[in-house]
């Protein structure tokens, strides 16, 4: 079974360039969790998602950052324009959750992002 | 709000000697609790979970963890450790269903040969 594939694995861009990161979750994963980890530090919940909805995005910086999930699969996380202080790992996980029943986490490699 | 706490940031333990990675959560309903552990440029992989039952669980790599209710703690176990289980280790809590998971500072296990 394919895990959660993330791209690109690493980026570098010039402070506010835009930058886009994408996930493919495990299949049949309805959860989508996208989280930031800074170095040395855990990860931090941007936004998640139950199939295509986000039903949780209180930690996204709105102002520039923007998420999608197609068709409830796939998934886009955008920085526009990005800061130096958006240095950072961008982690995608997966889960399914059924009823009660609380699936752990599968994570992608990660995206690292360096802010010049 | 649910929390996390992993009080030590390093460990030091040396090979084939027991190790302990310490967690403490704070939550207002049932705790569901995982560990997970990354290695450098890695994402993170899922090790072990308690949802209810038996409060030791035994997870991946001989990895064990114990559930205790009075003291909130989730502590990680190994009766015997070695060089490979040097890595970064994270604790983290998920309150009731459709709760988010929420993650510890990690702690850095080195096992010394």
């Amino acid at each position: 079974e394919a895990g959660v594939v993330q791209s690109p694995r690493y980026k570098i861009i010039e402070k506010k360039q835009p930058v886009a990161f994408w996930c493919n979750p495990i299949s049949g994963h309805n959860t989508l969790y996208w989280y930031r980890q800074n170095l040395g530090q855990g990860p931090e919940l941007l936004i998640r998602y139950e199939n295509e909805e986000a039903v949780d995005d209180s930690q996204l910086p709105k102002d520039r950052f923007s998420a999608e999930r197609l068709k409830g699969v796939d998934s886009t996380l955008k920085i526009q324009p990005a800061e130096l202080g958006d240095s950072a790992v961008y982690l995608c996980a997966s889960s399914l959750q059924q009823g009660l029943n609380t699936g752990e986490l599968f994570f992608g490699e990660g995206s690292r992002l360096t802010v010049l | 709000a649910q929390s996390v706490a992993q009080p030590e940031d390093q460990v030091n333990v040396a090979e084939g000697n027991p190790l302990t990675v310490k967690c403490t959560y704070s939550v207002s309903g049932n705790p569901y609790l995982f560990w997970y552990v990354q290695y450098p440029n890695r994402g993170l992989q899922f090790l072990l979970k308690y949802i209810t039952g038996d409060n030791l669980v035994k997870g991946s790599y001989g990895f064990e963890a114990e559930f205790n209710k009075s003291q909130t703690s989730f502590h990680l176990k190994k009766p015997s450790a070695l060089v490979s289980d040097s890595a970064l280790y994270f604790c983290a809590v998920r309150e009731n269903y459709g709760q988010n998971f929420v993650f510890g500072p990690g702690t850095r296990l080195s096992v010394l040969p």
